[in-house]
C-alpha cells in the first residue's frame, strides 16, 4: 500500500515570486510514478507534472519543476514566477507500476497568490 | 476536441432515490475511474474499469454501482444505500491501467447534494 503526505494545508506567495510545495510518500515498490495535479476553483483536476521513479532527472514543465529525492521519498513542486492563475489546490499523487495499486492522493495544499 | 465530459454539473437527490452520474470520454482510453472528493480530503477511488464489461471496486464502493457497456462511457449510480452521498464526484480515464500510460485525466466533476 502507498501513502502520500502533504504537510502544508495552505501556502501563499507573492505574485512573480517562487514557491515550493512539499510532498512525501511511502511505497514498497521500486518502480512507480509521481504526479502533481492542480484543482482550481472550477474543481477540475489538471495534470501539472509527472515523474517516473526510475528517472533521476527532475521533471520540468515550463514554470513548474520538481525536486525528486528518491531515497528520502520526497517529491516537492516548485512554481517559478507565480501568476494569479496558479491559485488552486495542489495534490500530490503516487501509483505503482505493478499489480493493481491505485493512484493514491495526498490531502492537498491550498496555494494563494498575493497580487 | 478530445476530453472527458460529466453531466450534470449539479445533481440533487431525494432520500431513498437512486441517481446516475454520467461520464463520457472520446480519448479512446481503455481505463476509466470514479472518485469521490469530500472537503479537506484528497480523492478516494470508488470504482474503476480496465475494459468493457469489467470493473472492480475501489476503496469506498459500498452504496455505489457502475456499468461499462461501451468503451467511452462509465456511468455511476449512487444508490439509496449510500447514506452520505453529498460530495464532489470526479471521473477520470487513462490509456491503460498501470505502467507508463497510467496518467489519469479528469472530467469537470459533478456536485451531488441531498435534499
Amino acid at each position: 500500500a502507498q501513502t502520500v503526505t502533504q504537510s502544508q494545508p495552505e501556502m501563499s506567495v507573492q505574485e512573480a515570486e517562487t514557491v515550493t510545495l512539499s510532498c512525501t510518500y511511502d511505497t514498497s515498490e521500486s518502480d512507480y510514478y509521481l504526479f502533481w495535479y492542480k484543482q482550481p476553483p472550477s474543481r477540475q483536476m489538471i495534470l501539472v507534472i509527472r515523474q517516473e521513479a526510475y528517472k533521476q532527472q527532475n521533471a520540468t514543465e515550463n514554470r513548474f519543476s520538481v525536486n525528486f529525492q528518491k531515497a528520502a521519498k520526497s517529491f516537492s513542486l516548485k512554481i517559478s514566477d507565480s501568476q494569479l492563475g496558479d491559485a488552486a489546490m495542489y495534490f500530490c499523487a503516487c501509483i505503482s507500476n505493478f499489480g493493481n495499486e491505485k493512484l493514491t492522493f495526498g490531502t492537498g495544499t491550498r496555494l494563494t497568490i498575493i497580487p | 476536441d478530445g476530453g472527458i465530459t460529466q453531466s450534470p454539473k449539479y445533481l440533487f437527490r431525494k432520500e431513498g432515490q437512486n441517481v446516475t452520474l454520467s461520464c463520457e470520454q472520446n480519448l479512446n482510453h481503455d481505463a476509466m475511474y470514479w472518485y469521490r472528493q469530500d472537503p479537506g480530503q484528497g480523492l478516494r477511488l470508488i470504482y474503476y474499469s480496465q475494459i468493457v464489461n469489467d470493473f472492480q471496486k475501489g476503496d469506498i464502493a459500498e452504496g455505489y454501482s457502475v456499468s461499462r457497456e461501451k468503451k467511452e462511457s462509465f456511468p455511476l449510480t449512487v444508490t439509496s444505500a449510500q447514506k452520505n452521498p453529498t460530495a464532489f464526484y470526479l471521473c477520470a480515464s487513462s490509456i491503460v491501467r498501470g505502467g507508463p500510460r497510467e496518467t489519469q485525466y479528469f472530467g469537470p466533476g459533478t456536485r451531488l447534494l441531498v435534499l
